[in-house]
């Protein structure tokens, strides 16, 4: 049964800072890793998708990677805002499957 | 613009009244989804279509029931045999169940209980 886990569960960085957010998933066969924001009381913004043949996607200030053999993936972020701050949630969809596993997110502060 | 429309964004109901929280997109997308978010727990999918007049059950599918009569829209009822209905409701789509396709979301409906 595929698990996903991602921490830390929150985390608060001075504006500027570059981080980096982690999500680790329990079984490899993926078709793809999606990340979300989401911003209090609001749905999920889709931020990046990487298929499970890609390692890596990028947009704007957000790069994300995927190792599937290890079953990971991070989130980076540079120049943090304070416009940043939502929480931040990884999915995967296992193969073979419908569905859409997510982990419970990382509450990102991003101080000014 | 194209995108996921759930209404009503807040819903009240009292003990033993059935609600229906409706979810519509013009994506085109043949996959629609509704997932239920409480806190500190990640999202737990109820129900799922792959195409219209299609669905199963997702991993916590008892008290809720659903439709899909046409393309756009997947609407989902909390019946009065969901024993705690008080939470955040999700409704997503994507444009085939197995592609590797983004998943996208509506903006919720919050559900509580009186």
């Amino acid at each position: 049964k595929q698990e996903v886990t991602q921490i830390p569960a929150a985390l608060s960085v001075p504006e500027g800072e570059n981080l980096v957010l982690n999500c680790s998933f329990t079984d490899s066969a993926i078709y793809n890793l999606q990340w979300f924001r989401q911003d209090p009381g609001k749905g999920l913004t889709s931020l990046l998708l990487i298929q499970s043949s890609q390692r890596e996607q990028t947009s704007g200030r957000l790069n994300a990677s995927l190792d599937k053999s290890s079953g990971r993936s991070t989130l980076y972020i540079a120049a943090s805002q304070p416009g940043d701050s939502a929480t931040y949630l990884c999915a995967v969809q296992t193969s073979g499957t419908y569905k859409y596993i997510f982990g419970t997110g990382t509450r990102l502060k991003v101080l000014a | 613009d194209g995108g996921i429309t759930q209404s009503p964004k807040y819903l009240f109901r009292k003990e033993g009244q059935n609600v229906t929280l409706s979810c519509e997109q013009n994506l085109n997308h043949d996959a629609m989804y509704w997932y239920r978010q409480d806190p500190g727990q990640g999202l737990r999918l109820i129900y799922y279509s792959q195409i219209v007049n299609d669905f199963q059950k997702g991993d916590i599918a008892e008290g809720y029931s659903v439709s899909r009569e046409k393309k756009e829209s997947f609407p989902l009822t909390v019946t009065s045999a969901q024993k705690n209905p008080t939470a955040f409701y999700l409704c997503a789509s994507s444009i085939t169940p197995l592609a590797t396709g983004e998943l996208f979301f509506g903006e919720g409906s919050r559900l509580t209980v009186l």
